[in-house]
Formats: structure tokens, sequence, C-alpha cells
């Protein structure tokens, strides 16, 4: 199974500022993910992110906003732009392993306060 | 459209069995997953079902029924720290997960 680190584990942004967010995979994966998670709600897709392509994002979401990097098959950035309030959030990243893509991991998501 | 429905909340006492269903209706099928999250961490894998019938994994099982697009997550033997949210999931065609808002489940001694 694939082991992921997320950076940071938590952060208090200001309004209107940025944040990138970084996955790193302990293996070489093709798929990635990014999903957002808000306090007693389920994860919402926010893009898939495969390398040497651009990332595909999810209705609702867009590039500008949510700008992803996917450099190598062990790392990926997310971006979250002129945060606000709304924008507070748990983010996670997640990689597709195992037959067929069957299984699917999770890095420990990082903890977005935006004030 | 999608759509994904268990149960939003239930309780179970220590020791006992507890059975958390899904429903779904998605665009294709490519398999049905449960994921396990405890309070403040990250989703863990617990079983995938793609074909019909029961898969057991210790004191888990899943039940997968394609004809009535419906499956359950059944716990034995109930312990403490089985006291999590219990998320369905389910791939459709285009192999997207499409996920279910989960149950969270408590565990009274």
């Amino acid at each position: 199974s694939a082991v992921i680190s997320q950076k940071p584990s938590r952060d208090i942004c200001q309004r209107g500022t940025s944040l990138t967010i970084q996955c790193q995979v302990d293996s070489q994966v093709t798929m990635m993910f990014w999903y957002r998670q808000q306090p007693g709600q389920s994860l919402t897709l926010i893009a898939t992110a495969n390398q040497g392509s651009e990332a595909t994002y999810e209705s609702g979401f867009v590039i500008d906003k949510f700008p992803i990097s996917r450099p190598n098959l062990t790392f990926s950035t997310l971006t979250v732009s002129n945060m606000s309030p709304e924008d507070s959030s748990i983010y996670l990243c997640s990689v597709a392993d195992g037959d067929e893509y069957n299984e699917q991991f999770f890095g420990p998501g990082t903890r977005l306060t935006v004030l | 459209g999608q759509n994904i429905d268990q149960p939003t909340e239930m309780t179970a006492t220590e020791g006992a069995i507890v059975q958390i269903n899904c429903t779904y209706q998605t665009s294709g099928f490519n398999g049905l997953f449960w994921y396990q999250q405890h309070a403040g961490e990250a989703p863990t894998f617990l079983s995938y079902n793609v074909l019909d019938g029961l898969e057991e994994k210790g004191r888990f099982s899943s039940f997968l029924s394609r004809s009535k697009g419906y499956s359950y997550l059944l716990l034995k033997e109930l312990q403490m720290k089985d006291s999590a949210s219990y998320l369905c999931a389910v791939k459709d065609s285009n192999y997207q997960l499409i996920w279910g808002a989960g149950t969270k489940l408590i565990i009274k001694p």
C-alpha cells in the first residue's frame, strides 16, 4: 500500500492569501486526486492529477482557484488561491493503487482555517 | 443524477453486530468501496465489491447486490474503537468515485 504525506498538516491563513499544499507518495503512482472535506461532510473531489497532463477539475472547481502541479509520479501540489472563509476545510491527497486501481489511499490531510 | 444514500448516524452496543446500508444510483458501475474514517483522520480502505455476494474480512463483511443497487457493511463483535464514520463509494462508468455522505457509528459500552 502507498504511504502518503502532506504538508502542512494544518494552517491558519488570512483572507485573500494563497496556500500551497504538498503531497508526497513513497512510490510511483499514475493517478492522484485532491479532495476537500468540510466539517461533518463527506469527500468532494476537486480534481484528478495525472503526471504529464493537465489536471481534470470537477464541476464547481476551476484552475484559477485551485491550481495543481504534478511534476513527477511521486509528488503533487494543490494551491488554494485568494482564500475566503468558505475555503476552510480539510484538503486530502489520494492515490489509486493496486489491481485496476481498486484501492485508494489517503494522505493525513491538511486542515485549513481562513480568517 | 448520481446518488448514494446511507444513514446519517447509527448507535450500537459493544460486542453486538451492526449493519450499515448503502443504496446507489450511478451512471455505470465499476465497484463499490467501504472506507472507515475516525474523527480528524483520513479515510482508510475497508472493502471492495464488484461482484454480487458477500466478502468477509475478519470482523467486517461487505455485501453487494448490483441488481438492487444495494450494499451493506456488517460489523461483528463491535469494539469501542469501531466508533467512526463509514463511507460508501461507487466507481462509475468513468472510473470516478462517487461518495456517500457517510454514516457516523456510535458504539456504547
